[in-house]
């Protein structure tokens, strides 16, 4: 778990509010992921980031707003929730994006922001 | 659409036994395979990945894939009450080139000591 981190483990936050998820990955990795967790679901993936630019947006509602300044660390801007927000959120780093290795594919995951919605 | 496709359990096994985990995926041209063991309230922990057809074996955990099936299974020798968690398998079809993991509903193993 220490090799990404993610800031706050929970949230409570009303569906007016403003908040951001952070996460920090201290591997030395190229790539780094969102991922939302909800109850009975896959995890589905949000976002993609690769050397501080955004390669994938999986239809992810616009109140949703990623931000990576530097490959250790990854936002995600929260805005005008909904109560089905409320999940999980995992972040993920990998050392590069796939290329048919293992282990440059190879996804680690932090310890998550369990968010509740009211 | 990507599927990947997990009896959602519960797996109950006696300690000792083996612990059999299978799952299936829709799109044949997924390249590499993940299996993910994720403790209630924790975050996904990586088990095991394989890219080739056959067995992959690392201490009591054995991965085995067949892409002509379409397949994928994780084997648990000598199970332990430790390995009560979800198990989820996750399919990297490598398409385009952002490292989608596609991950199934997992499936919930118990150890039953």
């Amino acid at each position: 778990e220490t090799g990404v981190t993610q800031t706050p483990r929970h949230l409570v936050m009303g569906m007016t509010n403003k908040k951001s998820l952070k996460c920090e990955q201290h591997l030395g990795h190229n790539a780094m992921y969102w991922y939302k967790q909800s109850a009975k679901k896959p995890l589905e993936l949000m976002f993609v980031y690769s050397l501080e630019e955004r390669v994938e947006n999986n239809s992810v509602p616009s109140r949703f707003s990623p931000e990576c300044p530097n490959s250790s660390h990854l936002f995600l801007h929260l805005h005008t929730l909904q109560p089905e927000d409320s999940a999980l959120y995992l972040c993920a780093s990998s050392q590069d994006l796939a290329g048919g290795n293992l282990l440059s594919e190879t996804q680690y995951f932090g310890p998550g922001t369990r968010l509740l919605v009211l | 659409q990507k599927e990947v496709e997990q009896n959602s359990g519960p797996l109950s096994v006696p300690e000792g036994a083996i612990a059999s985990l299978n799952c299936t995926y829709s799109d044949r041209v997924s390249q590499s395979f993940f299996w993910y063991r994720q403790y209630s309230g924790k975050s996904p922990e990586l088990i095991m990945s394989i890219y080739s057809n056959g067995d992959k074996e690392d201490g009591r955990f054995t991965a085995q894939l067949n892409k002509a099936s379409q397949y994928v299974s994780l084997l648990i020798r000598d199970s332990q009450p430790s390995d009560s968690a979800t198990y989820l398998c996750a399919v990297n079809p490598l398409q385009t080139g952002a490292n989608n993991l596609f991950f199934g509903t997992g499936t919930r193993l118990t150890v039953i000591p």
